[in-house]
């Protein structure tokens, strides 16, 4: 049973430029949450994607958005890049039918790096 | 901000008991209360998830009184491969998302 994954595992990018970050959910997940978790800090949720629809976001700014594929798969974007969007980004799968309880399964991350 | 408090360290010897409270005075009706563990340089790891009462599985427990402002994490006989940092989430998806936080959690500490 494949767990959820994440690519690339590491990215260096400048400032002002764009990246996008890819997630896997667990097989049988349908759901998909993206965190951003800084150096020292807990993770921060940035949205949820379910059905190919954005559900529920976070205290992030439009620089940031996101995608979900028919395969339940799903993107990060983010754009304009700052040097404090330094962080390891989380994907997390769930599949919540009908319990709105926060049990997540979390990929490795993909480590980003601002210069 | 996040709505939980936990301490921010302890620490523990090998075959004890381990028990990290986290305090949610603010905690909604339909708020769940849920633990995780995470290592440096990996994703959080779901451990445990309550809402009222005792709650068991095969690697903790999770106590929460009747009036569910605080929860209790406990975790038998550690071991060093239990040294992390331990999360307590408290919400639910649809309620309000700044407590979708994890706050700075708890490193747990655990020596031979």
């Amino acid at each position: 049973d494949a767990g959820v994954t994440q690519s690339p595992t590491h990215l260096i990018k400048t400032r002002g430029q764009q990246v996008t970050l890819r997630c896997s959910p667990k097989s049988g997940h349908d759901t998909v949450s993206w965190y951003q978790q800084a150096l020292g800090q807990g993770p921060q949720f940035i949205f949820q994607y379910y059905e190919e629809e954005e559900r529920q976001r976070g205290n992030f700014p439009d620089r940031f958005s996101g995608h979900q594929f028919p395969n339940y798969s799903s993107e990060l974007n983010v754009n304009a890049l700052l040097l404090g969007d330094s962080a390891l980004y989380l994907c997390a799968s769930s599949d919540p039918k009908g319990d709105s309880s926060l049990e997540q399964y979390f990929g490795p991350g993909t480590r980003l790096t601002v210069t | 901000l996040a709505k939980t408090t936990q301490p921010i360290s302890m620490d523990s010897y090998e075959g004890q008991e381990v028990n990290i409270t986290c305090s949610h005075n603010n905690i909604a009706t339909n708020d769940y209360i849920t633990w995780y563990q995470q290592f440096p340089s990996q994703g959080p790891r779901f451990i445990i998830q309550g809402y009222k009462t005792k709650v068991t599985n095969e690697v903790a427990s999770l106590f929460i009184p009747a009036d569910r402002k605080s929860s209790t994490l406990s975790l038998p006989r550690v071991s060093l491969s239990d040294t992390a940092v331990y999360y307590c989430l408290v919400g639910a998806w649809g309620g309000a998302t700044n407590k979708l936080i994890f706050g700075t959690g708890t490193l747990l500490a655990v020596q031979p």
